[in-house]
């Protein structure tokens, strides 16, 4: 079965800069695109970033474009999120959603995600 | 990339139906047929209920449908049952590869 399993949260000051992983098992990594999405505290879900099955091809949201930087291994079947210049405002559970089909770069759906990795921005 | 509108909270008693709206633009939910509808239970991940449009993955209650009219998709969901009692988000494609979700909805079964 598909495992999306999220990793490298934690508490973070202001300005700094944090790298999650999403280790994905039970599927070929290598065929699907896919997705970050994060949850502020009490709030809903918001896009934040994509990537092709075949990287390097990357898409971000207004609110993190030129701070936030996804890639992957499709030989370590892993996805990345470096995240730099971190803000109050990034503070979310983050989670990495697997596209449903095959080879998309227009998703019909996000039909697999992990149980997310908490990062707070705080001083 | 702005959020998808969706009411804050609706209610409904068991046994009934409920619908709820998202609402974007044609730039969104009007140009593409690529609208999703995710359940999420507090304190876990978000499941998909249904994708592109109105097609219930496998294992999905037939319960659950979706529509789109113009702007505006929709999530019905018939004979409540408490279980379904849970936050529930549209999403949509928004051109070039870029996604946008809504507000989420609040669904109290009473």
């Amino acid at each position: 079965q598909v495992q999306l399993v999220e990793s490298g949260g934690g508490v973070v000051q202001p300005g700094g800069s944090l790298r999650l992983s999403c280790a994905a098992s039970g599927f070929t990594f290598s065929t699907y695109g896919i997705h970050w999405v994060r949850q502020a505290p009490g709030k809903g879900l918001e896009w934040v970033a994509f990537i092709r099955y075949d990287g390097p091809n990357t898409y971000y949201a207004d609110s993190v474009k030129g701070r936030f930087t996804i890639s992957r291994d499709n030989s370590k079947n892993t996805l990345y999120l470096q995240m730099n210049s971190l803000r109050a405002e990034d503070t979310a559970v983050y989670y990495c959603a697997k596209d449903r089909d095959k080879y998309s770069s227009s998703s019909e759906g996000f039909d697999d995600w992990g149980q997310g990795t908490l990062v707070t921005v705080s001083s | 990339q702005s959020a998808l509108t969706q009411p804050a909270s609706v209610s409904e008693s068991p046994g009934q139906s409920i619908t709820i709206s998202c609402t974007g633009t044609s730039s969104d939910v009007g140009s593409y047929n690529l609208v999703s509808w995710y359940q999420q239970h507090p304190g876990k991940a978000p499941k998909l209920m249904i994708y592109a449009g109105s097609e219930r993955p496998s294992g999905v209650s037939n319960r659950f449908s979706g529509s789109k009219s113009g702007n505006t998709a929709s999530l019905t969901i018939s004979g409540l049952q408490a279980e379904d009692e849970a936050d529930y988000y549209c999403c949509s494609y928004a051109g070039s590869s870029t996604w946008v979700f809504g507000g989420g909805t609040k669904l109290t079964v009473l």
